[in-house]
């Protein structure tokens, strides 16, 4: 999975509590990125960073925030997490703008 | 409705060819891929093909562009009970920050041996 780790790959979690998700890269990509897989809609943008403290909305952002501290981690932060966020999160990379996206394994995230 | 669409479901026989269908929108995009996702992993890249090429080949796998149509294929030659797996393709908008690749809702390929 080119270097891309996430963290957990699997977690439950009640509603109304906080949660963050970890990205990890080795590629030292500039470009880091959120998505969330559900059944039917393929998979839809959340949140992307195109550099440390760089990040910007993605198609369905609300509800979540990011934040990229160093070139290596991207993090996903759901403040109150709701049963709708229930959903297969999956972190991608890529180096350059314009440029082949690489995804990690996902995280499995059930709201109960 | 996706912005990109496919259809849900692919059956075939071991040894035939599968082909995947793909509509999009956006006439300016400049990459449109094809992702293999098998059962609890992540999307593996297949392919990808750049707007100004009609066709691209890389070994049982051929990727067919109708730019007028905003047509994409993906043919599988002799398909592999290994090949079973849900297919996305992707095609990229960019804007100032980065590109942003907007999924189909994916193809679950099925292959009877």
């Amino acid at each position: 999975d080119a270097g891309i780790t996430q963290s957990p790959r699997h977690k439950v979690t009640e509603t109304g509590t906080p949660v963050t998700l970890r990205c990890h890269q080795t590629e030292n990509h500039r470009y880091m990125y959120w998505y969330r897989q559900d059944p039917g809609h393929g998979l839809r943008l959340i949140h992307y960073s195109y550099g440390v403290k760089d990040t910007d909305k993605g198609e369905v952002s609300d509800g979540y925030s990011v934040s990229r501290s160093k070139t290596e981690d991207f993090l996903l932060t759901l403040e109150s997490a709701t049963s709708s966020q229930t959903s297969v999160y999956f972190c991608a990379i890529s180096e350059s703008r314009g440029e082949t996206q690489y995804f990690g394994p996902g995280t499995r995230l059930l709201v109960l | 409705g996706e912005d990109v669409e496919q259809s849900l479901f692919l059956s075939v026989r071991e040894g035939d060819s599968s082909v995947i269908n793909c509509t999009y929108t956006d006439s300016s995009s400049t990459y449109l891929y094809w992702y293999k996702q098998e059962p609890g992993a992540g999307l593996q890249l297949l392919t990808y093909i750049f707007s100004n090429m009609d066709m691209k080949q890389d070994q049982r796998l051929t990727v067919l562009l109708n730019k007028k149509d905003k047509h994409l294929s993906l043919r599988i030659a002799d398909t592999q009970t290994g090949d079973s797996a849900i297919y996305f393709c992707a095609e990229t908008r960019n804007n100032n920050a980065g590109n942003m690749l907007t999924f189909g809702g994916g193809t679950r390929l099925m292959v009877k041996p």
